[in-house]
């Protein structure tokens, strides 16, 4: 069985930065095709893709985003970490990590973790 | 980047309707498609992958067509556990979500 969990502050101040870990079990980064990727939603909005590492150290990142961005594997630990610079009050929102999964060049996220909650206030 | 449009944003429905939703992306992404389900506070759920494979454990009444720029979600008949928001995502270059199409009980 394949899990994701999401941990990290629950509130973060503005301009301050954002450390997201994901800890997943069942499978392994280190496997051909796999990636881990991260997704947020502000609350009451749109699910926004935001980066994805890959089992080769390749990474991904949301153009909109990509300078606040830094996504890093940690294969011993079964962990992905997510930073995210200069946090604003529109970042508020739930952030998930998700597996992605493929059959060829055809992917897509599945399972999902709980997500977390992620408040930006002074 | 590629954009994801859906349509309706939001529709009322019967237990028991038709109902289709609609994606269309910017540029052709051909069968690069997925769609979720998202329940009020619960985590998105894959429905639908690579256009119109139905993911194990999904309900035969959901079922997904189309290629290029136009997708179409439909549920055959609507039961009382499908109200919810439904999301199309590309995965052909990167990844981009739609805005999501409220299900809402009429």
């Amino acid at each position: 069985q394949i899990t994701l969990q999401e941990s990290g502050p629950t509130v973060v101040k503005p301009t301050q930065t954002l450390t997201l870990t994901c800890t997943f079990s069942g499978f392994s980064l280190i496997t051909s095709g796999v990636g881990v990727g991260w997704i947020r939603q502000p609350p009451g909005k749109a699910l926004e893709w935001l980066a994805l590492i890959y089992w080769d150290d390749d990474k991904r990142y949301n153009p909109s985003l990509e300078s606040r961005l830094t996504i890093t594997k940690d294969t011993s630990k079964n962990q992905v970490v997510l930073t995210m610079t200069n946090m604003d009050p529109v970042d508020t929102a739930t952030y998930y990590c998700a597996q992605r999964q493929s059959s060829g060049y055809y992917n897509w996220f599945d399972p999902w973790g709980q997500g977390m909650l992620v408040t930006v206030s002074s | 980047d590629i954009q994801m449009t859906q349509s309706p944003s939001s529709l009322s429905a019967s237990v028991g309707d038709r109902v289709t939703i609609t994606c269309r992306a910017s540029q052709s992404i051909s069968s690069y498609l997925n769609w979720y389900q998202q329940k009020s506070g619960k985590v998105p759920k894959l429905l639908i992958y690579s256009a119109s494979n139905l993911q194990s454990g999904v309900p035969s009444r959901f079922s997904g067509s189309g290629s290029g720029t136009d997708f179409a979600l439909t549920i055959s008949s609507l039961q009382p556990e499908d109200f919810a928001t439904y999301y199309c995502q590309q995965g052909y270059s990167l990844w981009t979500f739609g805005q999501g199409t409220k299900v809402e009980f009429k």
